[in-house]
C-alpha cells in the first residue's frame, strides 16, 4: 500500500532549466496538491486539482504548471527553474471534504 | 495575511509532561481544524482533527480544544514522550466552491526531552 508517491526525491537543476516532478496516488483521492515547504512560511498551496482533468491554481502557482491527465497522477511542471524555486516540494491527496492531506514524502529542489 | 498563525516557532518540554501547542485562525468560513506533524526528510502526517461545530476532540494522548469565540486552536499531548518530537503544523479548511482549501501555520518545533 504506497499511499502518495512522489519522484525524484532530490533534484538539483541550474537557473533557466526544466523538470518535472511526479505524483502517483493509490487511495483512490479525487482531490490532490502540490504544496511547497520553506524554512519559517509553512506548506503554502501551489496548485491543485479537485478531479481528474481539472486543476486550478493555489497561493503561489507563478513558474509552475500542472497536468492530472487521471485519477492517480498529478504532475508538477517548472518550465524555466529559478534560485527562489528552491524548496521542497509536498504532493497529497485529501480525503473528501474534511481537509484531511495524505502527503508523499516530499522532493527536495535546489535551483543554482 | 496570515489566516492560520502560531506563535510559537518552538517548545521544549520535559518528558511525561503536558506539551501544549497553540493556533489562532482569522477566517471565519473555516469548519474544519486540524493538526499535522512532521519528522525531518518526512512528508507531513494528520494527526487529529475536530470540526467547527465541537469544541474537543481526543485521540489516546492526543486532544484538541477549539474556542470559536477567540478564533484560537489548541493541541495538547500528555503525556509527552521523546518520539513527540517533531514539527507541528496547525491547518484549518472550508468549501471553497469546489474543493476543499486547506491553509496552513508556519509550524512549531515541538522538543521532548528524556
Amino acid at each position: 500500500n504506497a499511499g502518495v508517491t512522489q519522484t525524484p526525491k532530490f533534484q538539483v537543476l541550474k537557473t533557466g532549466q526544466s523538470m518535472t516532478l511526479q505524483c502517483a496516488q493509490d487511495m483512490n483521492h479525487n482531490s490532490m496538491y502540490w504544496y511547497r515547504q520553506d524554512p519559517g512560511m509553512g506548506l503554502r498551496l501551489i496548485y491543485y486539482s479537485a478531479s481528474e482533468g481539472t486543476t486550478d491554481k493555489g497561493e503561489v502557482p507563478n513558474g509552475y504548471n500542472v497536468s492530472r491527465l487521471n485519477k492517480r497522477e498529478f504532475s508538477l511542471r517548472l518550465e524555466s527553474a529559478a534560485p527562489s524555486q528552491t524548496s521542497v516540494y509536498f504532493c497529497a491527496g485529501m480525503v473528501e471534504w474534511t481537509g484531511e492531506l495524505f502527503f508523499g514524502e516530499g522532493s527536495r529542489l535546489t535551483v543554482l | 495575511d496570515q489566516q492560520v498563525k502560531q506563535n510559537s516557532p518552538s517548545l521544549s518540554v520535559q518528558e511525561g509532561r503536558i506539551s501544549i501547542l497553540n493556533c489562532d485562525y482569522t477566517n471565519s468560513m473555516f469548519d474544519y481544524f486540524l493538526w499535522y506533524k512532521k519528522y525531518p526528510a518526512e512528508g507531513p502526517t494528520f494527526l487529529i482533527s475536530i470540526s467547527s461545530i465541537k469544541d474537543k476532540n481526543e485521540d489516546g494522548r492526543f486532544t484538541v480544544f477549539l474556542n470559536k469565540s477567540a478564533k484560537h486552536l489548541s493541541l495538547h499531548i500528555v503525556p509527552s514522550q521523546p518520539g513527540d518530537s517533531a514539527v507541528y503544523f496547525c491547518a484549518a479548511s472550508f468549501d471553497s466552491g469546489g474543493y476543499q482549501k486547506v491553509t496552513f501555520g508556519t509550524g512549531t518545533k515541538l522538543q521532548v526531552i528524556p
